[in-house]
């Protein structure tokens, strides 16, 4: 039954670690996001996927990167982790518009940098 | 920018009894929708109720219901009949007609007292 599907519900590295967090959608949905949830912030953009190949920054793109080679899966990557991206890290996708098109979100993958 | 406010991090409800979490937002886009989302401790994140900005009559789901006041740019959720069921982290959030991302507020924690 679930629809959204993140690879690693918790995570710990180490300063200056490549980090690969992948999210899986079985809905055919066009768009893909990730989201960095902190408490008193909420959730905040990094970057959306609106086709395969495609992608487009959100509000705090720094220090991360994605990719999406298939329409299913869409990949957030931090190239050097560092102790400032511990964080929630969720991952959504839609359809894309027009439309009230809800956010399914998976279960988010807690990362510590340590 | 749009933006999504929400003055209150934390709030409790005694069960069977009725709760109002706020929630104002700033636009200059006239077509726009809004929604709410909840998650619970350690749970994904799912949708509560959405409301699309061209309509004048407040949504409702079952107990759960809006307030929009559109010259306002606010947009309560009012939970009746509350159960334990409904402690969670809820968010308000604003999209825009034409565009992709989600913009979400800072959260509010509601605690359900038996």
């Amino acid at each position: 039954d679930v629809k959204v599907t993140q690879s690693s519900r918790y995570l710990v590295k180490r300063t200056g670690e490549k980090v690969f967090l992948e999210c899986v959608q079985d809905m055919d949905h066009e768009n893909m996001f990730w989201y960095r949830q902190d408490p008193g912030l909420g959730l905040r953009l990094i970057y959306f996927s609106y086709d395969v190949k495609m992608k487009e920054k959100g509000d705090i793109p720094e220090g991360y990167s994605v990719s999406r080679e298939k329409k299913e899966r869409f990949s957030l990557i931090l190239e050097s982790a560092s102790t400032n991206q511990t964080s929630m890290y969720l991952c959504a996708s839609s359809l894309v518009l027009p439309g009230a098109n809800v956010l399914t979100f998976g279960a988010g993958s807690r990362l510590t940098v340590l | 920018a749009q933006t999504v406010t929400q003055s209150q991090p934390e709030m409790s409800v005694q069960e069977a009894e009725t709760v109002t979490l706020s929630c104002t937002y700033d636009t200059s886009e006239s077509d726009y929708y809004l929604f709410w989302y909840k998650q619970p401790p350690s749970r994904q994140m799912i949708l509560v109720i959405r409301q699309e900005a061209y309509k004048q009559q407040n949504a409702t789901e079952n107990r759960f219901s809006v307030n929009f006041q559109k010259a306002a740019k606010s947009f309560s959720l009012k939970i009746s009949d509350s159960q334990l069921g409904d402690a969670a982290m809820y968010f308000c959030a604003y999209r825009a007609y034409n565009n992709n991302d989600m913009r979400f507020g800072a959260g509010t924690r509601l605690t359900v007292k038996p």
